[in-house]
C-alpha cells in the first residue's frame, strides 16, 4: 500500500518566491495534517482537515502561508512570499477519524518523508 | 507555551541496556499520548500509544508508562540496539469521544545507541 506521499522532496528557492508543497494522503484517510519541524519547536502543527474542510489553522504563522484540499486525495501549503526563516522540513500526515472507530486508530498519524525547504 | 516537553534534547545507551525517555505535558486534558519514532531523511512513524485510562502498555522492547497524577510518560526500550538510534517524539491528544484527532508533539529526544 502507497504510504502518504509528497513532493517535492527538497526545494530550493530564492526569498521573495513562491513556494507550493503538495501532499497525498492515505487512500480512505479523512483527516489530513501539515506540520513544520524545527529545531527548536520540534512538530509544529500548522493546520488540518476533516473531509476536505479546515478544521484547525491556529499554527500558520502568517498570511504568507495557505493550505488547501480542494479532494480527498490531494492538498497543497503555499507560501508566499517565502522567506529565509521559512527554511525547514514540511510534513503531511493522514489518518482515518471515525466516531465509532477505536480511539487508537483516530489518533494514530501516518506520515510522509516530508519535504525540505531551503529558502535562500 | 510548550504543552508537552521533552527536556532531554539526546541520550546514548550501551547497546543492550535499557533506554528510558521521557515526557512531560501540563495539559489535563490530553487522555491520548503517542511515542513516534523518526530516522533521518524520513517522516515520524508511530511506535506505541497509551490510553490514559492505562498506565502500561507493552510492545515487544517497547513499553510506554503513564503517571496521570505527575503529568509524566516515559518510553522505555530492553535491550536496547543501533538500529533504534533515531529522534523519539512523543505526542498527545485530547480528543474526547473521537471529536477531534489533533496530536501536540514534544521537540524531540535524539537516541543514540552505541554498539
Amino acid at each position: 500500500d502507497a504510504g502518504v506521499i509528497q513532493s517535492p522532496r527538497h526545494e530550493v528557492t530564492e526569498m521573495g518566491q513562491e513556494v507550493t508543497l503538495r501532499c497525498k494522503p492515505i487512500s480512505g484517510h479523512n483527516s489530513l495534517f501539515w506540520y513544520r519541524q524545527t529545531m527548536m519547536r520540534g512538530l509544529e502543527l500548522l493546520i488540518y482537515f476533516n473531509n476536505n474542510v479546515p478544521i484547525d489553522d491556529s499554527g500558520m504563522p502568517e498570511d504568507r502561508f495557505s493550505a488547501k484540499m480542494p479532494n480527498a486525495s490531494f492538498s497543497t501549503l503555499k507560501i508566499q512570499p517565502s522567506e529565509p526563516r521559512d527554511s525547514a522540513v514540511y510534513f503531511c500526515a493522514s489518518s482515518l477519524l471515525s466516531l465509532a472507530g477505536p480511539r487508537g486508530a483516530q489518533d494514530t498519524q501516518y506520515f510522509g518523508p516530508g519535504t525540505r525547504l531551503t529558502v535562500l | 507555551d510548550q504543552q508537552v516537553k521533552q527536556n532531554s534534547p539526546s541520550l546514548s545507551v550501551q547497546e543492550g541496556r535499557i533506554s528510558i525517555l521521557n515526557c512531560d505535558y501540563t495539559n489535563s486534558m490530553f487522555d491520548y499520548f503517542l511515542w513516534y519514532k523518526k530516522y533521518p531523511a524520513e517522516g515520524p512513524t508511530f511506535l506505541i500509544s497509551i490510553s490514559s485510562i492505562k498506565d502500561k502498555n507493552e510492545d515487544g522492547r517497547f513499553t510506554v508508562f503513564l503517571n496521570k497524577s505527575a503529568k509524566h510518560l516515559s518510553l522505555h526500550i530492553v535491550p536496547s540496539q543501533p538500529g533504534d538510534s533515531a529522534v523519539y517524539f512523543c505526542a498527545a491528544s485530547a480528543g474526547k469521544g473521537g471529536a477531534t484527532n489533533k496530536l501536540i508533539f514534544g521537540t524531540g529526544t535524539l537516541l543514540a545507541v552505541q554498539p
